[in-house]
């Protein structure tokens, strides 16, 4: 199994909800990535988690909250997000912090 | 400012023909340099990672070559083909081998006409 899985595809959400997305990966990595990318422009890193222990936050405002509950599984859990946060949220992982990233389809993330 | 370029943006050809292109990175501190196809719709596909200056590295009718003492890459692809059509990606870890907070470049979209 190569495939990293995010839920949902899609989520609307207004200012004020509290929700989350999901990323799973049964391929045994131990490295763990969430990124941001808006239209026309690259993917950019938010959080990487190594080992399940969060090892980079590219200075993300505190209304985005990792979480690795095991070596599977990252959730990214948002709370009072604002328009401009409407983006595509890329899940990725891989063997270790030094190997190729495997992609997740991503969730687009709209916020009204 | 350490940025990762990619050119052209965009480029448009016909079923056959081979093409190129090219990103720039850092030469300082490589560590490796990486390279995604990105379908509409689909994930990010990792092609290939490129470490050592020189490298040539080949998967099907997809090619790439690394020069980091210039600080650049090319990726070829030979007899083009409408399932060619992607934007590819190239990225640079940018501290080496403590991380692996990679950096992307805008990308070129490849649009293969049949």
């Amino acid at each position: 199994d190569t495939e990293v899985t995010q839920t949902p595809k899609h989520l609307v959400m207004g200012m004020t909800n509290k929700k989350s997305l999901k990323c799973e990966q049964h391929m045994g990595h131990r490295a763990m990535y969430w990124y941001k990318q808006k239209a026309k422009k690259p993917p950019e890193l938010m959080f990487v988690y190594s080992y399940e222990k969060l090892s980079i936050n590219e200075s993300v405002p505190s209304r985005f909250s990792p979480e690795c509950p095991n070596s599977s599984l990252l959730n990214l859990h948002l709370h009072a997000l604002q328009p401009e946060d409407s983006a595509l949220y890329l899940c990725a992982s891989s063997r270790d912090r030094d190997y190729e990233q495997y992609f997740g389809p991503g969730t687009r993330l709209t916020v009204t | 400012i350490l940025n990762v370029e990619q050119s052209p943006q965009s480029l448009h050809v016909q079923e056959g023909d081979s093409t190129n292109f090219t990103c720039s990175f850092p030469s300082s501190n490589f560590y490796a340099l990486h390279w995604y196809r990105w379908e509409t719709a689909k994930s990010p596909e990792a092609l290939f990672v490129m470490t050592l200056n020189g490298d040539e590295k080949k998967k099907g009718r997809i090619s790439a070559t690394l020069n980091t003492k210039e600080g650049y890459s090319y990726l070829y692809i030979k007899g083009s083909q409408p399932e060619d059509s992607a934007t590819y990606l190239c990225a640079w870890p940018r501290y080496g081998g403590a991380t692996n907070k990679l950096i992307f470049g805008t990308g070129t979209l490849l649009a293969v006409q049949p």
